[in-house]
C-alpha cells in the first residue's frame, strides 16, 4: 500500500518564526510536491523535486523553501512564518508515466496556523 | 498557460441523483485528465483518469469524458449516495516533462442528502 506521511498533523506558529512541515514516502517514487489547499483556489503547487538532492519551484514559491535529503524524505521549511500561511498543507509523490499520466498519492495533510 | 476552470464550487444533492461536474482546460502539450476526490480529513485520491488515447474513464460508477473540441471534461454518475460526499478536484497533468506536474482546479463539494 502507497503510503505518504507526514508531520505535524497541526502546527499553531507565530508570526515571523521557523516552520518545518516533513514528509516521508515509502513508495520509492522519485518525484514529490508540496501542495497547499485553500478555499477558492484548491490545490496550489509551492515547490516539487524529481528526486534526492534536487528541488524545483511550483507555482506559488514565494516564502517557501524546500529540501530532499533522500529519496524517502521531502520537506517544506518558512523561515518566516506570516498569517497568509495559514493553510493546510498536502504532500504528495509519484512517478512519471509518460503518456499514462503521474498518479500523485497523498498524505492526510499538514494543518498550520500562523498567530 | 496552462490552465483548468471548475465552475461549480457546491453542488447540493439528494440520494439516486445524477451528478455532472464540468471542467474545461487548456494546453499546448498532450494533455492527461484526470479527477480526484478529497473526503473529510483526509488527503486527495485519484478517482479515474482520461487520457488522448482512450477519451473516457470510469471507476467505482463514475465516469469522465475528454472533449477534444470544447477542450472540455465532466465527471458524471447516474445515482449518487451519500457516502459520495467529498470535494471533487479535476486536474490537468501535461506530457513531455520528466516530472509532472499537477494543474488542479478549485474543487466542487459534493453534498448528498439521504
Amino acid at each position: 500500500e502507497a503510503a505518504v506521511t507526514q508531520s505535524p498533523r497541526n502546527k499553531v506558529a507565530v508570526t515571523g518564526g521557523k516552520v518545518t512541515l516533513s514528509c516521508n514516502q515509502t513508495n520509492n517514487h522519485n518525484n514529490m510536491y508540496w501542495y497547499r489547499q485553500d478555499t477558492g483556489h484548491g490545490l496550489r503547487l509551492i515547490h516539487y523535486s524529481y528526486g534526492a538532492g534536487s528541488t524545483e519551484k511550483g507555482d506559488i514559491p514565494d516564502g517557501y523553501k524546500a529540501s530532499r535529503p533522500s529519496q524517502e524524505n521531502f520537506s517544506l521549511i518558512l523561515e518566516l512564518a506570516t498569517p497568509s500561511q495559514t493553510s493546510v498543507y498536502f504532500c504528495a509523490s509519484g512517478d512519471y508515466r509518460g503518456y499514462s499520466g503521474n498518479t500523485l498519492y497523498f498524505g492526510e495533510g499538514s494543518r498550520l496556523i500562523v498567530v | 498557460g496552462d490552465s483548468v476552470t471548475q465552475k461549480q464550487g457546491q453542488v447540493t444533492l439528494s440520494e439516486d441523483d445524477f451528478l455532472f461536474i464540468n471542467c474545461t482546460y487548456s494546453t499546448t502539450t498532450y494533455p492527461t485528465l484526470l479527477w480526484y476526490v478529497q473526503y473529510l480529513g483526509q488527503g486527495p485520491q485519484l478517482l479515474l483518469k482520461v487520457t488522448t488515447a482512450n477519451n473516457k474513464g470510469i471507476s467505482r460508477g463514475f465516469e469522465a469524458t475528454y472533449d477534444k473540441g470544447t477542450t472540455s471534461f465532466h465527471l458524471q454518475k447516474a445515482s449518487v449516495q451519500e457516502s459520495d460526499s467529498a470535494v471533487y478536484f479535476c486536474a490537468l497533468d501535461r506530457y513531455g516533462s520528466s516530472g509532472n506536474k499537477l494543474i488542479f482546479g478549485i474543487g466542487t463539494l459534493l453534498s448528498v442528502k439521504p
